[in-house]
Order: structure tokens, then C-alpha cells, then sequence
């Protein structure tokens, strides 16, 4: 399953499919992104990060695509499990924002069994 | 590592009461600590940055003499909701980062604290 577009809200996937989240980022200046889970009445998990030199980095069945072209970020999970049911957001992050972050809107992943 | 503890997680208070609540890095010194404010089913908000020992910075609509922040030492950022009004109900979350002014280490979030002023 994958979600195109500026987010959408939602995305439903197949236990076991792989999922594919998508982000567009908004300044060009940006270059330190962050992927978080967050699951319900829970702070934000850490999932991966990326730095601008680099355009793929892969984790434990994650893997973060950077396209800074097209200021273009996605987050890819291997064989979807209920457990990865939660919000996904990307922030983004740059030098002169001295370690502030910028959220984006979000996409709930919803894992049927 | 980069456990973040936040307490308490749940108050029900009256309308007019001070709520403080506490954010508490575990394993790490935290030069800079991070207040968001979090809808239903939206994003995080910003509210302002603290760094150790220094003054914080709110963020533009953020009132600082309604929402008061200490960082009084490495390990401890806390914020206070004064004189608490129904509209102030919301999911507060502190995150922080281990070195001051650093861009490009991840946030290590708390687990949120809900706050309902009835």
C-alpha cells in the first residue's frame, strides 16, 4: 500500500504487504529529516533519520527514501505488521533552526489482519 | 537509551487551577528541551524551546506569562499551565535533545501528559 499526493489521512494495508508512507517537505534549506511513529496517547517514537548527503538509509524493515529535487521523503516498512498501526510523521529539520522541528500533517496506518 | 519521562499523564483539574507538569530526561543531560501542544488527530504544535539555565523561547501566538517554563537543571524542564481554562485542554509532550542548538540529532519524546480543565 502507498499513500501519493501531499499525505493523504489514511492508509490501509494487507498484514504482511509493505507499506509506503509519503512526505513533501517545505523549504529546500532543509537537510535533517526524521521519521516518528506515534501510537495512541503516546508521545512520538524515534523510527530512522536521514541527513541531506545521503538519499536512501535503511533500518530494522525500514528504509527512508530522500529526494531532495523534489523535496520528496518516504518511509517504506517490509512485511507490515498490527503492530505498525499508528501515525507516522515526518519533520524536518535545518542548521539555522538550531534544533527546532517541523511536523508534518501525519498519515495513520491502519494494518488489517 | 534517550529515555524521556513525563509526569504526570492524565489531570483533571477544575477551571482556574495551576497545573505544572514535569519532563525528565533518564539517561542523558538535555541542554534543550522541546514543548508541543497536541489536537485530536493533528499534528504537533510548538510551543517554545528551553535551554538549561537560560530564559525560553516561545513561539510566535504562545502566551509565556500563561504557559511557564523552567529549565532549572539538565535533567528537568517544566511547565506550568496558570490559571487553567477549559480551552487550554489538550495533549501537552515534551521531547529533548542531548546537545544545545544541535539540528541534527532526533528528539527523544516523553509519553504526553492529557490535560482536561473541566
Amino acid at each position: 500500500g502507498e499513500n501519493v499526493g501531499l499525505h493523504l489521512p489514511t492508509l490501509s494495508v494487507q498484514e504482511g504487504d509493505n507499506s509506503i508512507i509519503n512526505c513533501a517537505y517545505s523549504n529546500s534549506a532543509s537537510d535533517y529529516f526524521i521519521w516518528y511513529k506515534q501510537e495512541s496517547g503516546k508521545g512520538p517514537q524515534f523510527i530512522i533519520d536521514i541527513r541531506s548527503n545521503m538519499d536512501k538509509r535503511q533500518g530494522q524493515r525500514v528504509t527512508v527514501l530522500l529526494n531532495k529535487t523534489v523535496k520528496h521523503l518516504s518511509l517504506q516498512i517490509a512485511a507490515t505488521q498490527p503492530g505498525d498501526s499508528a501515525v507516522y510523521f515526518c519533520a524536518e529539520n535545518r542548521r539555522s533552526n538550531t534544533g527546532k522541528l517541523i511536523f508534518g500533517q501525519g498519515t495513520t496506518l491502519q494494518v488489517k489482519p | 537509551g534517550a529515555v524521556v519521562s513525563q509526569h504526570p499523564s492524565r489531570v483533571i483539574c477544575k477551571s482556574g487551577t495551576s497545573v505544572k507538569i514535569e519532563c525528565r530526561s533518564l539517561d542523558f543531560q538535555a541542554t534543550t528541551m522541546f514543548w508541543y501542544r497536541q489536537f485530536p488527530k493533528k499534528s504537533l504544535m510548538l510551543m517554545a524551546t528551553s535551554n538549561e539555565g537560560s530564559k525560553a523561547t516561545y513561539e510566535q501566538g504562545v502566551e509565556k506569562d500563561k504557559f511557564l517554563i523552567n529549565h532549572a537543571s539538565l535533567t528537568l524542564s517544566t511547565l506550568t499551565v496558570t490559571s487553567a481554562h477549559p480551552e487550554d485542554s489538550s495533549f501537552y509532550i515534551c521531547s529533548a535533545t542531548a546537545r544545545q542548538g544541535s539540528y541534527n540529532q532526533p528528539q527523544h519524546f516523553g509519553d504526553g501528559t492529557r490535560l482536561s480543565i473541566l
